[in-house]
């Protein structure tokens, strides 16, 4: 059984609107969650990330939101940008086992 | 460039073969990783390495059999392979295993075919 789940795998974007990634996880003992961006033919980069004593983290054109009672969680991307094409996983580690858990990933592409 | 370099970046090997996976890190990290990522599945936790001492094993065949001579390299020895191993197998290494905020990096993977 998934604990994080992307449900869409994949998103189309027109350049300069918002992008808005969605992660859903079901294990109420995480509380550090990450996204990572990861091109072709390269490992996965760490973008962002957010504690779960926070419902919002923000920087430059990234913002991931965290929504706790939902199990929620959200990265927006504006303005998007070509280079932001990617996929993108969001991850969560729980404070027992210090694991990483990562979901499915969504390919962005973000289009002129 | 993250810091850390796996070779070789492809490899197709046969179900009778044995063959091995190289990662290093330039980072001075204590911890490192081997990741495999399967077409439409998650990232899948393998092995963990701190301080050159395996503290996991997410309960991996034994056809796959990590090494970590010293803290800045970890290799993957595979023998007997099945194609359903398949995948890529990423490394990555973090400053400590422990603590929530633990970033990864990770390197470019390698690409196993298994026929």
């Amino acid at each position: 059984d998934q604990q994080v789940k992307q449900n869409s795998p994949s998103l189309s974007v027109q350049e300069g609107r918002i992008s808005i990634l969605n992660c859903d996880y079901t294990n109420s003992m995480f509380d550090y969650f990450l996204w990572y961006k990861k091109y072709p033919a390269e490992g996965p980069t760490f973008l962002i990330s957010i504690s779960s004593i926070k419902d919002k983290n923000e920087d430059g054109r990234f913002t991931v939101f965290l929504n706790k009672s939902a199990k929620h969680l959200s990265l927006h991307i504006v303005p998007s940008q070509p280079g932001d094409s990617a996929v993108y996983f969001c991850a969560a580690r729980s404070y027992n086992t210090d694991k990483l858990i990562f979901g499915t990933g969504t390919r962005l592409q973000v289009f002129p | 460039e993250t810091g850390v370099t796996q070779t070789p970046r492809h490899l197709v090997m046969g179900m009778t073969n044995k063959k091995s996976l190289k990662c290093e890190q330039h980072l001075g990290h204590n911890a490192m990783y081997w990741y495999k990522q399967s077409a439409k599945k998650p990232l899948e936790l393998m092995f963990v390495y701190s301080l050159e001492e395996r503290v996991e094993n997410n309960s991996v065949p034994s056809r796959f059999s990590p090494e970590c001579p010293n803290s800045s390299h970890l290799f993957l020895h595979l023998h007997t392979l099945q194609p359903e191993d398949s995948a890529l197998y990423l490394c990555a290494s973090s400053q400590d295993h422990s603590g929530a905020a633990e970033k990864l990096f990770f390197g470019s993977g390698t690409q196993l075919s298994v026929l």
